[in-house]
């Protein structure tokens, strides 16, 4: 299966530490995308990149949370200084950009969860 | 500003019944619109989408949605209900190919 992978699947942390995410994009899509997912919620779009330009960042993504894609292929999510409020399913979806509507395809996410 | 309402947060309905989710938008100009499913432990599957053309568009799983652009809908809709349906589904919208706006999501429970 070649499709989008997360990992890790699940980070349980205590508040105030950093941790860090990593996405891999189905091998050929140049857009990837974040998204957060709290219970009972829609996933909220965080920042996507195009190749390994970050092209748009939601004002959801405060200075705590830093994105790169440095190759332009994986990307890692960082949050810094973990609050309880943190606490979601961060989404990972990459695409191919085709001029037009960009299929997103979705990894299965990393549950975090701040103590 | 887009956005994207599921007046349903819970919908239970017998295996073999038929099924509608409801799906109301915001949006300057026709979007594109789309139904994704969400099974625990899995990522979003795309059910369908619309970007123009015929109103009715058809998905896998036997799923359809209706675009009506009066009433602002997108519903999503499948005659004949099976246990394996039961699952949490989005509605999302996007009007520039980039972001995805969700609603908040049904979640649909299948009685046998």
């Amino acid at each position: 299966d070649t499709g989008v992978s997360q990992d890790p699947r699940h980070k349980i942390t205590k508040r105030g530490q950093n941790v860090t995410f990593r996405c891999d994009p189905i091998s050929e899509h140049n857009r990837l995308y974040w998204y957060r997912q709290t219970l009972g919620q829609g996933p909220e779009f965080l920042t996507y990149f195009q190749n390994e330009a970050q092209l748009e960042k939601s004002r959801l993504l405060s200075d705590r949370f830093s994105a790169e894609r440095p190759k332009g292929s994986f990307s890692t999510l960082e949050i810094q200084r973990t609050e309880q409020g943190d606490s979601a399913m961060y989404l990972c979806a990459s695409s191919l950009d085709r001029g037009t509507y960009n299929e997103q395809f979705f990894g299965p996410g990393t549950r975090l969860t701040v103590l | 500003a887009q956005s994207v309402t599921q007046p349903d947060i819970h919908i239970t309905v017998s295996e073999g019944a038929s099924l509608e989710l409801r799906c109301n938008y915001s949006y300057g100009a026709t979007p594109y619109l789309f139904w994704y499913v969400q099974s625990p432990g899995q990522g979003l599957q795309l059910l369908l989408k619309y970007f123009s053309g015929d109103t009715l568009v058809q998905g896998i799983k036997g799923f359809e949605a209706e675009f009506k652009r009066s009433q602002s809908s997108f519903n999503l809709r499948k005659p004949s209900v099976h246990w394996s349906d039961a699952a949490e589904y989005f509605c999302a919208l996007t009007g520039g190919g980039n972001k995805l706006t969700f609603g908040t999501g049904t979640q649909l429970k299948v009685e046998l």
